[in-house]
């Protein structure tokens, strides 16, 4: 299974928005409704932010939000706060409990 | 609470194999739905998933590794250990052990713990 693509970068202002893409194929991203999104801070592990496409765990801002149309997701970050500046990773299942990551965006605040 | 650790040697030498284990605490691996992963991040470069095994057993493996990866359970102890043989300098990574259960998402992480290989 190929990563699925990324932008390596994405900046805002505080609080202004930033979309990040995901760009996977039919056979990932396509073909499930099974995109999580990960933040991820230097030296931390990576946090769940986003499952199922568009569903937000318990405790995530609802700044946060997920959409998926055909092979693409996106994650979009509204009012950007300064803690929001970190590594974000999408994920995709792959069929046969397999799974991907994308290539990872790291968003920074302006 | 949920909360996964990963444990093994920080520093590997080429060809030799890797084990890994993780222990949880917080749920149960023979729960229908539950499985774990392991997951790993190059320094400085993006995660990459490497294995998942499942409350029944079934093993599931990164196609581009498959053939140096094993992982498998102690329901009893709560761990899971993962193999990975024949090590090369480009294997070194942090690994992580994370939780999987219903969303296909990983929602408990371990901390991770960084491996290196270097004669």
């Amino acid at each position: 299974q190929s990563a699925l693509t990324q932008p390596p970068s994405a900046s805002g202002s505080p609080g202004q928005s930033v979309t990040i893409s995901c760009t996977g194929t039919s056979s990932d991203v396509g073909g499930y409704n099974y995109v999580s999104w990960y933040q991820q801070h230097p030296g931390k592990a990576p946090k769940l932010m986003i499952y199922e496409v568009s569903k937000r765990p318990s405790g995530v801002p609802d700044r946060f939000s997920g959409s998926k149309s055909g092979n693409t997701a996106s994650l979009t970050v509204s009012g950007l706060q300064a803690e929001d500046e970190a590594d974000y990773y999408c994920s995709s299942y792959a069929g046969s409990n397999v799974y991907v990551f994308g290539t990872g965006t790291k968003v920074t605040v302006l | 609470q949920v909360t996964l650790r990963e444990s093994g040697p920080a520093l590997v030498k080429p060809t030799q194999t890797l084990t890994l284990t993780c222990t949880f605490s917080g749920f149960s691996l023979s729960t229908s739905g539950m499985c774990v992963s392991w997951i790993r991040q190059p320094p400085g470069k993006a995660l990459e998933w490497l294995a998942l095994i499942d409350w029944d057993d079934d093993k599931y493996y990164s196609t581009s590794l498959k053939t140096r990866l094993t992982i498998s359970k102690d329901t009893s102890k709560n761990q899971v250990v993962l193999t990975m043989t024949n090590m090369d300098p480009v294997d070194t990574a942090t690994y992580y052990c994370a939780r999987i259960h219903g969303a296909a998402a990983a929602d408990y992480w371990g901390q991770g713990t960084l491996v290196t290989v270097s004669s």
